[in-house]
C-alpha cells in the first residue's frame, strides 16, 4: 500500500525557517517524482515545487523561488521541504503528493498534511 | 502561468441529480488536465487525468471531457458522497497551477 506521511509543521514565528519531510513506503520512491501542495486555510491548492527521481529536475512556484529548498534522499524513502524566511502568506497545510510517474505531473497518492502556521 | 477558471463557484444539486463542472484554461492545455475530489478535512484525489481517463479505483459515473481550453467533468448521478470540493489541474506548463474549485453541495 502506497503511503505517504509528512512531518515537521509548526508554529514559527515570521522570518523563522522551519523543514518539513514526508517519509514514503510501498512503491519505489526513486521510480518518482514527488511534489509539495500547499493549501491555505479555506482556501484552494496551490503547487509549491516538484523533484524528479533522480533530483535532476526540481521546480519551485514563484512565490517559494529563493526561500524554499526540496530534496530528496532515496535510500531514506523520504523527501524534505526546508522552508527559510517564512510569511504570514505561507500558512497552510502541506501536502506531499506522489506524481502519477517520474515525468507525468498529476499527483495520484497524497499525504494527510503537516499543518505550518506562520504568526507571531 | 496559465490561469484555470472554474465554474461555478457553487453547484447546489440533489442526490441523483447529474452534475457539469467545467475548467477553463488562459491558454491551451492541450489534454494535459486532471481533476481532483477533496472532502472537509481530507486530502484530494485524483479523479481523471489527460482530460478523459479515469484514475484507478474511480466509479464509472466520474467522466470528463474537452481539450484545448475547455474542459468539464460530468458526473452523471450524484451519490450522497461525491458532495464535495472539486479542482482541476493542468501539467501542460511550469508553474503547475489549479482552478480554484467548485463545491458541490446538498
Amino acid at each position: 500500500e502506497v503511503q505517504l506521511v509528512e512531518s515537521g509543521g509548526g508554529l514559527v514565528k515570521p522570518g523563522g525557517s522551519l523543514r518539513l519531510s514526508c517519509a514514503a513506503s510501498g512503491f519505489t520512491f526513486s521510480s518518482y517524482s514527488i511534489n509539495w501542495v500547499r493549501q491555505a486555510p479555506g482556501k484552494g491548492l496551490e503547487w509549491v515545487s516538484s523533484i524528479s527521481g533522480g533530483s535532476s529536475y526540481i521546480w519551485y512556484s514563484d512565490s517559494v523561488k529563493g526561500r524554499f529548498t526540496i530534496s530528496r534522499d532515496n535510500a531514506k524513502n523520504s523527501l524534505y521541504l526546508q522552508m527559510n524566511n517564512l510569511r504570514a502568506e505561507d500558512t497552510a497545510m502541506f501536502y506531499c503528493a506522489r506524481s502519477v510517474d517520474m515525468t507525468t505531473y498529476y499527483f495520484d497518492y497524497w499525504g494527510q498534511g503537516t499543518l505550518v502556521t506562520v504568526s507571531s | 502561468e496559465i490561469v484555470l477558471t472554474q465554474s461555478p463557484a457553487t453547484l447546489s444539486l440533489s442526490p441523483g441529480e447529474g452534475a457539469t463542472l467545467s475548467c477553463r484554461a488562459s491558454q491551451s492545455v492541450s489534454s494535459y488536465l486532471a481533476w481532483y475530489q477533496q472532502k472537509p478535512g481530507q486530502a484530494p484525489r485524483l479523479l481523471i487525468y489527460d482530460a478523459s481517463s479515469g484514475a484507478t479505483g474511480i466509479p464509472a459515473r466520474f467522466s470528463g471531457s474537452g481539450s484545448g481550453t475547455d474542459f468539464t467533468l460530468t458526473i452523471s448521478s450524484l451519490e450522497p458522497e461525491d458532495f464535495a470540493v472539486y479542482y482541476c489541474q493542468q501539467r501542460y506548463n511550469w508553474p503547475l497551477t489549479f482552478g480554484g474549485g467548485t463545491k458541490v453541495e446538498i
